[in-house]
């Protein structure tokens, strides 16, 4: 049972390369959502989906688009790497508050980006 | 001003002994998490809760509505448990948006 799976966990970019980074979950979870971790500060989320093929902006979406093609991959992008993109990322997915599961958000293990 | 204020940011203890990590909110809610984060490691969510409190071995939770804030509290501490201990509240008005507290970590020296 894997859970979130997020790929790669490792990668460094130079200031201006585009990377995307996969988050794969097999819970047949509804939503599912790509926050960044950075020193001192919590969780902020970038973009969210509510299903397949919707996806919406977070709380700090500037440059970064994602898309959610199918239920069970959301993929982040990074168009034109900065510095300051430098940062941990993690996805989660859970099922909508409310349904028959109400199961808090599950989190895959992160993946650490660095921009030069 | 965050949103979700937690206390202590640093928690150092010896093993055994009881520990309690506190959070407050100040906006209404329909849940919060508790979520543990190992060094380099990834986020388990421990608890989600909206009234009460919730027991899972050595861990207990609490959540008082009325006056905005949660407690987390871990009995007889041991050093596996030295970790980040996240508070995150779901708005009272969002199906789905976590506001995150900026953590706590413990450190369980034995």
């Amino acid at each position: 049972n894997a859970g979130v799976t997020q790929t790669p966990k490792f990668r460094v970019l130079k200031t201006g390369q585009s990377m995307t980074l996969l988050c794969a979950q097999d819970m047949n979870h509804e939503y599912m959502y790509w926050y960044r971790q950075d020193p001192g500060m919590g969780l902020r989320l970038i973009h969210y989906s509510v299903g397949e093929g919707t996806t919406a902006k977070g709380e700090v979406p500037d440059g970064y688009n994602v898309s959610r093609l199918k239920k069970q991959n959301f993929l982040l992008g990074l168009e034109s790497a900065a510095p300051s993109q430098t940062s941990v990322y993690f996805c989660a997915s859970s099922y909508p508050r409310g349904s028959w599961s109400n199961q808090p958000q599950h989190f895959g293990d992160g993946t650490r980006l660095s921009i030069l | 001003k965050n949103e979700v204020e937690q206390s202590p940011q640093n928690l150092t203890a010896q093993e055994g002994e009881f520990i309690t990590i506190n959070c407050s909110y100040s906006v209404g809610i329909s849940a919060l998490h508790w979520l543990q984060q190992h060094p380099g490691g990834g986020i388990v969510s421990l608890f989600m809760l909206s009234s009460g409190k919730k027991k899972h071995g050595r861990l207990i939770a609490t959540i008082n509505i009325q006056e905005k804030h949660s407690s987390l509290h871990i009995t007889a501490s041991h050093p596996r448990d030295s970790a980040v201990y996240i508070c995150a509240v779901i708005s009272g008005g969002s199906n789905y948006k976590l506001t995150f507290g900026k953590g706590t970590l413990l450190t369980v020296n034995p």
